[in-house]
C-alpha cells in the first residue's frame, strides 16, 4: 500500500533552516509528482511548491520563491523540503502529498505530517 | 490566484442528518477542477472528491459532489459519528493550487 512517512518534528531559531524529509513506499516515486504543503496552528492548508521526482524539476508558489528548496533521491524514495530564513510565521505542521498524477495537481496520498516550531 | 470561500464556518447537525457545504471561487474553475477534502484533528487531510463530482477510492456513497464555475457544493446524505470533521475544497484549476478556508461539520 501506498505510504508517505515524513522526518520528526524540529525546532529551529528565526533564521535558520529546516529540511523535512518524505520516504515514499508501495509505489514507484518516479511515477507520480509530489508536492509539499503546510497548515499553520488553527488554520488551513497552503500548497508550497511540487516536485517531479523523475527528472527533478520544481514548482515553487511565488510566496516562497527563493526561500524553498524541493529536492529528490531516487535511491532511497526519498523527497525533500528545505525551508530558509525562518520566521515565526513558518510555524506549521508540513506535509508531503503525492500528486493523482501528471498535470493533475490534487492530492491522493498524504503523509502524516512534520511539525516545524520557530522560536527564539 | 484564485480565492476559495466556504461556508457556513461552522456546521451543526445529528448523526443521521443531511450536510450541505458550499465552495465559492473568486473566478471560474475550468473544467471543474475542484477537489474536496476532510480532516480529522491531529491527522492529515483525506482526498473525497476530484472533477467536482468523482469519488476517491474507498470513499463511500453518502459523499457527493456537484457545480462547476464558481460554485460547487459538497454534500453528505446521511451522517455518520465519523464524518464530524474539517472540510476543504481546493482548486486545481491554476497555480497556486489554493484552498478555501474550511468548514467545521460539528455534532449538534
Amino acid at each position: 500500500q501506498v505510504q508517505l512517512v515524513q522526518s520528526g518534528a524540529e525546532v529551529k531559531r528565526p533564521g535558520a533552516s529546516v529540511k523535512v524529509s518524505c520516504k515514499a513506499s508501495g509505489y514507484t516515486l518516479t511515477r507520480y509528482p509530489m508536492h509539499w504543503l503546510r497548515q499553520a496552528p488553527g488554520q488551513g492548508l497552503e500548497w508550497m511548491g511540487t516536485i517531479n521526482p523523475s527528472g527533478g524539476s520544481t514548482s515553487y508558489a511565488q510566496k516562497f520563491q527563493g526561500r524553498v528548496t524541493m529536492t529528490r533521491d531516487t535511491s532511497t524514495s526519498t523527497v525533500y523540503m528545505e525551508l530558509s530564513s525562518l520566521r515565526s510565521e513558518d510555524t506549521a505542521v508540513y506535509y508531503c502529498a503525492r500528486d493523482k498524477g501528471w498535470n493533475y495537481h490534487y492530492f491522493d496520498y498524504w503523509g502524516q505530517g512534520t511539525l516545524v516550531t520557530v522560536s527564539s | 490566484e484564485i480565492v476559495l470561500t466556504q461556508s457556513p464556518g461552522t456546521l451543526s447537525l445529528s448523526p443521521g442528518e443531511r450536510a450541505t457545504l458550499s465552495c465559492r471561487a473568486s473566478q471560474s474553475v475550468s473544467s471543474s477542477y475542484l477537489a474536496w477534502c476532510q480532516q480529522k484533528p491531529g491527522q492529515a487531510p483525506r482526498l473525497l472528491i476530484y472533477g467536482a463530482s468523482s469519488r476517491a477510492t474507498g470513499i463511500p456513497d453518502r459523499f457527493s459532489g456537484s457545480g462547476s464555475g464558481t460554485d460547487f457544493t459538497l454534500t453528505i446524505s446521511r451522517l455518520e459519528p465519523e464524518d464530524f470533521a474539517v472540510y476543504y475544497c481546493q482548486q486545481y484549476s491554476s497555480s497556486p493550487y489554493t484552498f478555501g478556508q474550511g468548514t467545521k461539520l460539528e455534532i449538534k
